[in-house]
């Protein structure tokens, strides 16, 4: 059974860059048939979609934050990684990593949603 | 890319049935088939309970029902128990391969 685990610092000073890696068991990365994605939750607030990647290394990012994020795969390792530049106290979350079933493609690719998640990971912005 | 609309909060008693709607636009939940719903119980990670408006993977109680109408789609949950008592949130494909969630609905159960 696949498994996803987030890790990095908890800890981020405003104005720096967060970076958090996804590490992906239990199956492969590379399958053709997932996309790899980043959610986060302020705190006592809801869901928000950062970004997917596929393992070739195509992506989509929420519009609002896409002068700022990057995410990126490393099939080698069965990873993919947020790094999310410039932050703020806003910035402050739990960030889930989870895996997007592709459903097909029309101007560019269809998913539903997320049907496996990570546990999570709490990133504190503060100085 | 505007979040769904969802109501703050819905109530039931054990036994009863429940419809958490989810409103959208012509360009997320009205314009695809790709809605899902999911549950958080409090410290936990959210869980698919419904996928593709109506469809509950593998292990989901079907006591969880998704349906759409235009822009709104809708979580029913019949025969409430204790242990749905959560937060639910639906998703919805928008366009150019972006999610969008909603603000979420706390669900109590009297």
């Amino acid at each position: 059974q696949m498994q996803l685990q987030e890790s990095g610092p908890g800890l981020v000073k405003p104005a720096e860059t967060l970076s958090l890696t996804c590490t992906v068991s239990g199956g492969s990365i590379s399958s053709s048939t997932y996309f790899w994605g980043w959610i986060r939750q302020p705190p006592g607030k809801g869901l928000e979609w950062i970004g997917s990647i596929d393992y070739s290394g195509s992506t989509y990012y929420k519009s609002s934050l896409k002068s700022r994020v990057t995410i990126s795969v490393d099939t080698s390792k069965n990873q993919f990684s947020l790094k999310l530049s410039s932050v703020t106290a806003a910035d402050t979350a739990l960030y889930y990593c989870a895996r997007l079933p592709l459903r097909g493609y029309g101007s560019g690719p269809y998913y539903y949603g997320m049907d496996v998640w990570g546990q999570g990971t709490t990133v504190t912005v503060s100085s | 890319q505007s979040a769904l609309t969802q109501p703050a909060s819905v109530s039931g008693s054990p036994g009863q049935s429940i419809t958490i709607s989810c409103t959208g636009t012509s360009s997320d939940v009205g314009g695809y088939v790709y809605v899902s719903w999911y549950q958080q119980h409090p410290g936990k990670a959210p869980k698919l309970m419904i996928y593709e408006v109506s469809n509950r993977p593998s292990g989901v109680s079907n006591r969880f029902s998704g349906s759409k109408s235009g822009n709104t789609a809708s979580l029913t949950i019949s025969g409430l128990q204790a242990e749905d008592e959560a937060d639910y949130y639906c998703s919805s494909y928008a366009s150019s391969s972006t999610l969008v969630f909603g603000g979420g609905t706390k669900l109590t159960v009297l």
